[in-house]
């Protein structure tokens, strides 16, 4: 069971280009996340996804879209990659929030991505 | 404006107990979470607590009062493996989890 799986891991992108980030999960979840995380904060939720063909802003949403086109699958995009974007992005995956309130986020390894 | 505040670092000693706290103010509160991050990993689920009071997972234990915004990890007969970051988690009134920066534990032997 690979549970949720990004690709790529590591990435190195010159400013004003553009990338997509991949994330699969095969454990049936409505739900989706992409977070990022950077030294001294906690993770940032970008946007989210509570099924297929659905999605929602979260903290940080700009400069980054979406989309949800298979329940499976939720890609995170940067249009045009600035210096700041400079993270670590992970994708969760959770059963849907409401009625399975002690349903944890289940993470993949995460991208490690550097914007020059 | 919602706020996880959990210390920096922490060292203890390989067998001892440590015990890692975590206060929040948030809008709304349901649940809160405690995850562990090894260095370059994913975060992984520890325990959860929606109501006041204790929950036991093996040497792993965690404590809510809702009353005082406030929870703690225990961690007893800690082992090298241990050493990570422990991070907290609040699910708000949105369902949304609001995490703290996390506390990086360093086991000593």
């Amino acid at each position: 069971n690979a549970g949720v799986t990004q690709t790529p891991k590591f990435r190195v992108l010159k400013t004003g280009q553009s990338m997509t980030l991949l994330c699969a999960q095969d454990m049936n979840h409505e739900y989706m996340y992409w977070y990022r995380q950077d030294p001294g904060m906690g993770l940032r939720l970008i946007h989210y996804s509570v099924g297929e063909g659905t999605t929602a802003k979260g903290e940080v949403p700009d400069g980054y879209n979406v989309s949800r086109l298979k329940k499976q699958n939720f890609l995170l995009g940067l249009e045009s990659a600035a210096p700041s974007q400079t993270s670590v992005y992970f994708c969760a995956s959770s059963y849907e929030s409401g009625s399975g309130y002690n349903q944890p986020q289940h993470f993949g390894d995460g991208t490690r991505l550097s914007i020059l | 404006g919602q706020n996880i505040d959990q210390p920096t670092e922490m060292t203890a000693t390989e067998g001892a107990i440590v015990q890692i706290n975590c206060t929040y103010q948030t809008s709304g509160f349901n649940g809160l979470f405690w995850y562990q991050q090894h260095a370059g990993e994913a975060p992984t689920f520890l325990s959860y607590n929606v109501l006041d009071g204790l929950e036991e997972k093996g040497r792993f234990s965690s404590f809510l009062s809702r009353s005082k915004g406030y929870s703690y990890l225990l961690l007893k007969e800690l082992q090298m493996k241990d050493s990570a970051s422990y991070l907290c988690a609040v699910r708000d009134s949105n369902y949304q989890l609001i995490w703290g920066a996390g506390t990086k534990l360093i086991i000593k032997p």
